[in-house]
């Protein structure tokens, strides 16, 4: 039982523009979200977070949205630049608590 | 600080063996986490502790696979024996806020032949 998905192996995106990467969720229970990255051969790293309570979060050129009613998060990367390419794991905790659930991730290749 | 550190980075072993991955957590932090990376599953979470404390071990496969924690500068991850589809990476990471990120580890690749 998936309880965060990205529906989406891999995106491409030329540099310069913009790359969406979503996220679905199926517990409502969860109330914080985290978006990490990862490049080959090491662990991921934390990129973004946002809580519940709000809608939008940004930093920098990444942004993170959150859409409640829809259980949806995406994180937007904009302007997109070649050392974003990497896996992007979407996560979620649950009010509480510490385990972090993570999706399957989603390859994303930026072509210059 | 040096991060979170895994050892050892690969591992190839005959079925059947007993594998041990070790993890350092980075100093001051409460929690550490043991996760396994598959291409179908993504990051699935094995086992957490707390204060040296096992919390959850719901996502521990099966009896084959132990975790234990003896200090809060050093944790292992066995499985006994080891079976081919037990090949993945094996991530630990650790944290010290409730609602924090999680620092994680650069992983050790387990392959089972």
């Amino acid at each position: 039982d998936q309880q965060v998905k990205q529906n989406s192996p891999s995106l491409s995106v030329q540099e310069g523009r913009i790359s969406i990467l979503n996220c679905d969720y199926t517990n409502s229970m969860f109330d914080y979200f985290l978006w990490y990255k990862k490049y080959p051969a090491e662990g991921p790293t934390f990129l973004i977070s946002i809580s519940s309570i709000k809608d939008k979060n940004e930093d920098g050129r990444f942004t993170v949205f959150l859409n409640k009613s829809a259980k949806h998060l995406s994180l937007h990367i904009v302007p997109s630049q070649p050392g974003d390419s990497a896996v992007y794991f979407c996560a979620a905790l649950f009010q509480g608590a510490q385990k972090l659930v993570f999706g399957q991730g989603t390859r994303l290749t930026i072509n210059p | 600080d040096a991060g979170v550190i895994q050892s050892p980075r690969h591992e190839v072993t005959e079925m059947g063996q007993e594998v041990t991955l070790r993890c350092k957590p980075i100093s001051g932090h409460n929690s550490l986490f043991w996760y396994r990376q598959t291409m179908m599953r993504g990051l699935e979470l094995l086992i957490y502790f707390n204060n040296n404390v096992p919390i959850d071990d719901s996502g521990m496969p099966e009896d084959r696979f132990s975790a234990k924690m003896p200090n809060a500068s050093f944790s292992t991850l066995k499985i006994q024996p080891s079976e081919p589809r037990d090949s993945a990476v094996y991530f630990c990471a650790s944290s010290s806020r409730r609602r924090g990120e999680a620092f994680f580890g650069q992983g050790t690749r387990l392959t089972v032949v």
